[in-house]
């Protein structure tokens, strides 16, 4: 069984477009991310749920909008996509309160390319 | 806020030598430093922690040293193997907001 599962693998799509990425763990954490991969491989917190609630909000464009339907489940919707939002976008668990400091369980990534 | 520095970015060692990775952070209340492996077509995952409390952890191969007062922190692979190739990335717990401050990562590449 896989752990975290982000849906889809892989996403191609056009400028402009509107797209969602959906992320589902079974691990029964509490707390759950999105992290956005850049080509050179650096990590940048996006956002961050606790028991369904928004704890952590980055710098992050409006048109990047989370929701979190019931705390196994936090899907990421991106509103008319640009160029510079390729990249891989990684989801993640943890179990501690929305604390960080317990292990995050990543997914496997959803790689989004813009044409 | 928190600020984590990663050292090498890239580090090649010969299969069966060690690899040592450094980290700095800022923020002299962080308490919590984990180290995550990613591979390729993979997402993160975690490969040792160490909390403030204690200066070394050991797990087989692979330690974790902590130093508070110069504030850095390195993770320590003995007896590389192949399937070590990986990037490498070290992050610190931000105490005032909670979250995880990462590294930029090391690419680790072990030769035959």
């Amino acid at each position: 069984d896989t752990a975290v599962s982000q849906t889809p693998k892989y996403l191609v799509t056009q400028m402009g477009n509107d797209k969602s990425i959906k992320c589902e763990q079974n691990l029964g954490h509490d707390t759950m991310y999105w992290y956005k991969q850049d080509s050179k491989k650096f990590l940048k917190i996006m956002f961050s749920y606790n028991n369904k609630e928004l704890i952590i909000n980055e710098t992050v464009p409006n048109r990047f909008s989370p929701k979190s339907p019931d705390k196994a489940h936090l899907n990421l919707h991106i509103n008319s996509l640009e160029l510079g939002d390729s990249a891989v976008y990684f989801c993640a668990s943890s179990q501690d309160g929305g604390g960080g400091n317990q292990p995050q369980h990543f997914g496997d990534g959803t790689r989004l390319s813009i044409l | 806020g928190e600020n984590v520095e990663q050292h090498p970015s890239t580090l090649s060692v010969q299969e069966g030598d060690s690899a040592v990775i450094k980290c700095t952070y800022s923020d002299s209340a962080s308490n919590y430093f984990p180290w995550y492996k990613q591979e390729l077509g993979k997402g993160p995952q975690l490969i040792i922690d160490i909390r403030s409390n204690v200066g070394e952890k050991k797990d087989q191969r692979i330690a974790v040293t902590l130093n508070k007062t110069a504030k850095h922190f390195s993770l320590h692979i003995t007896e590389t193997q192949p399937e070590d190739s990986a990037v490498y990335f070290c992050a610190a717990r931000e105490d005032s907001n909670y979250q995880l401050i990462w590294g930029a990562g090391t690419k680790l590449i072990i030769k035959p």
